[in-house]
Parts: C-alpha cells; sequence; structure tokens
C-alpha cells in the first residue's frame, strides 16, 4: 500500500525566514505525482506546487520550491522569504499516474505551519 | 483556471434526516470526481471515487448505504449521507478530475461543514 510520512506535525518560522517541510513517501510503481497543498483556516485545498516523478528537475513556483529525491523517496517543501499568509497546514500528498491520468490523493497527515511576525 | 463548486458550505440537520452536498465542476467535464472526509486537526480521508455513469467505489470502511453517492453527469456529483448521526458530523470535501485537457490536475471544492444535531 502506498503511504505518505509527514513527520513534523507543527512547525514555526519568522516572517522572511525559509523553512523545509519534510515529506516521505512509499511505493513501488515507477510513474507518479506528487503535490503540496496548503489549507488555510478556510479549509479550502490550495495547490502548491507539483512534481511528476519521471522529471528529474525540481518543481520551482515563486517562492515554493522542492526537494524530489526519488531513490530516497523523499519531497521536501522550501518556502523561502516566508509571508504571514503561508500560516495554514500543509499536505504532502501522492498519486499514482494511469497513462497520464490522476488516481484518487493519498495525504499525509499534514504539518502545522505558522509563519510569526 | 478550473473551479470546482460545493454547497451548501454549511448545513445542521437533525439526527435521523438526510442531506445532500453537491459538488460541481463548473467550467470542465469532470469524468471522475472523488469525496473526502476530514476530521478536526487530520488529514483528508478518501470516502470514495466516483466516475460518470457509473457506480462509486467505495473505501475499506465507508458505508455505502449511509453516504450514496450519485454522479449522474460530467458535471455533477451529489453525496448524501442518510439518517445522520452525530458522529457523521465532519467536513466534507470533493475533487474532481477532468478529460484530457486539465487530467493532469485535481481540483477541489470549498468543503461542506456538516453538523448533525
Amino acid at each position: 500500500a502506498q503511504t505518505v510520512t509527514q513527520s513534523q506535525p507543527e512547525m514555526s518560522v519568522q516572517e522572511a525566514e525559509t523553512v523545509t517541510l519534510s515529506c516521505t513517501y512509499d511505493t513501488s510503481e515507477s510513474n507518479y505525482y506528487l503535490f503540496w497543498y496548503k489549507q488555510p483556516p478556510s479549509r479550502q485545498m490550495i495547490l502548491v506546487i507539483r512534481q511528476e516523478a519521471y522529471k528529474q528537475q525540481n518543481a520551482t513556483e515563486n517562492r515554493f520550491s522542492v526537494n524530489f529525491q526519488k531513490a530516497a523517496k523523499s519531497f521536501s517543501l522550501k518556502i523561502s522569504d516566508s509571508q504571514l499568509g503561508d500560516t495554514a497546514m500543509y499536505f504532502c500528498a501522492f498519486t499514482h499516474s494511469y497513462g497520464g491520468s490522476q488516481g484518487n490523493l493519498i495525504f499525509g497527515k499534514g504539518t502545522k505551519l505558522s509563519v510569526k511576525p | 483556471g478550473a473551479v470546482v463548486s460545493q454547497h451548501p458550505s454549511r448545513v445542521i440537520c437533525k439526527s435521523g434526516t438526510s442531506v445532500k452536498i453537491e459538488c460541481r465542476s463548473l467550467d470542465f467535464q469532470a469524468t471522475t470526481m472523488f469525496w473526502y472526509r476530514q476530521f478536526p486537526k487530520q488529514s483528508l480521508m478518501l470516502m470514495a471515487t466516483s466516475n460518470e455513469g457509473s457506480k462509486a467505489t467505495y473505501e475499506q470502511g465507508v458505508e455505502k448505504d449511509k453516504f450514496l453517492i450519485n454522479h449522474a453527469s460530467l458535471t455533477l456529483s451529489t453525496l448524501t449521507v442518510t439518517s445522520a448521526h452525530p458522529e457523521d458530523s465532519s467536513f466534507y470535501i470533493c475533487s474532481a478530475r477532468g478529460r484530457r485537457e486539465v487530467r493532469n490536475t485535481i481540483y477541489f471544492g470549498e468543503g461542506s461543514w456538516l453538523t448533525v444535531v
């Protein structure tokens, strides 16, 4: 069975600083997608960044970047220049690739990030 | 970008009654929709996967007679909680996957808070 593990239940960072959230996963598949989702107090799930397993280059979206280590099955999220609006729950998620389409998402337990002024 | 709308955002119902939650894809055809449940301070747990025009596939431990899922069209899936009890109170969130042009992205609805009194 596929699993996603986030070992940091809570983290805090000072505004403008950099923080890294950890995520490991377990799968025997070779084709899959990895995601980081942000869930603010509104509960809306917001896609932060996505990585296709076949791509060696780490995905980057503005202040958000990932460190994808396929052999180690590790997928960490780095947030640079943290902003107060980054305060939220962050979920790491995994899905298989079925002919290029995604299956259902498997989520980690989440990391609660607090950005302090 | 693609939008998924969920309705109602909040609903209170009496114990023993049934309540329906709608999930609509507003600007794309959703071939597959996923229903999740999220307890306070916990991650999203997949309840079922529904494909348009076919019966939903339920995850282990989810009562299909209690949580009725219908995906009658390419833009609408409904979750009906039948004979609701206080322990069914939770946050329910849907997500949708589209056809080829958006197949690499899953979009989430805003979620629905259900309180059974």
